[in-house]
């Protein structure tokens, strides 16, 4: 089975642009979560979605946002970019379907520099 | 109180040794933990999940939980230069279909030759 990608790997943006980075889940697998790692605070917890619904949320503000298509794959976007999010973004896979969350997978990871 | 906490480290074994890494976790209802490894530059990989009181062993990785204690353990037998990476604790916190895979902030685990 193939593993979960995720693009772009790298990208450098200037603050107050916007960014997109995908995710594709391992096939089968109905949720996607994104992740923000950071040397500081490390791995925090963005958003799940589920079925093309965001089924949980974590403590970003507005700018972070997603989606989620029929296919499973996932989109995160981040509008008005600031300094402090540049960090490495993480998706990751699983099935979604057992009660109270299952194994998850990740994916490689989009490194993002916000200059 | 932080939901997931780990000792940051580092920690230095050497080669053959057993590598003990501890994670405590604030949520008395959570029914599912998580071992991760992250080598430098890389995304985590799982290596071991646990859901009940007790042992599981898998190859050289024994993971160990205490509910009651509110513990979850990692013990690295026979410890290798390759097993030198930073090891996340996670934990499934909230219930339902409303929750949150929690990390620590992990430890960093040096095995030296």
């Amino acid at each position: 089975k193939a593993g979960v990608t995720q693009t772009p790997r790298y990208l450098i943006k200037t603050r107050g642009q916007q960014v997109t980075l995908s995710c594709s889940p391992i096939s089968g697998h109905r949720s996607v979560s994104w992740y923000q790692q950071t040397p500081g605070q490390g791995l925090q917890f963005l958003f799940e979605y589920f079925s093309e619904t965001q089924r949980n949320k974590g403590n970003f503000p507005g700018r972070f946002s997603g989606r989620q298509f029929s296919n499973s794959r996932s989109e995160m976007n981040v509008s008005t970019l600031e300094l402090g999010d540049s960090a490495l973004y993480l998706c990751a896979s699983s099935s979604g379907t057992s009660p109270g969350g299952d194994e998850q997978f990740f994916g490689p990871g989009t490194r993002l520099t916000v200059l | 109180q932080k939901e997931v906490e780990q000792n940051s480290g580092p920690l230095s074994v050497p080669e053959g040794a057993i590598a003990s890494l501890n994670c405590t976790y604030s949520d008395r209802v959570s029914q599912s933990f998580f071992w991760y490894r992250q080598y430098s530059g890389k995304s985590p990989e799982l290596i071991m999940s646990i859901y009940s009181n007790g042992d599981k062993e898998d190859g050289r990785f024994t993971a160990q939980l205490n509910k009651a204690s509110q513990y979850v353990s990692l013990l690295i037998r026979d410890s290798q230069p390759s097993d030198s990476a930073t090891y996340l604790c996670a934990v499934i916190v909230g219930g339902g279909s409303n929750y949150k895979l929690t990390f620590g902030k992990g430890t960093l685990l040096t095995v030296n030759p």
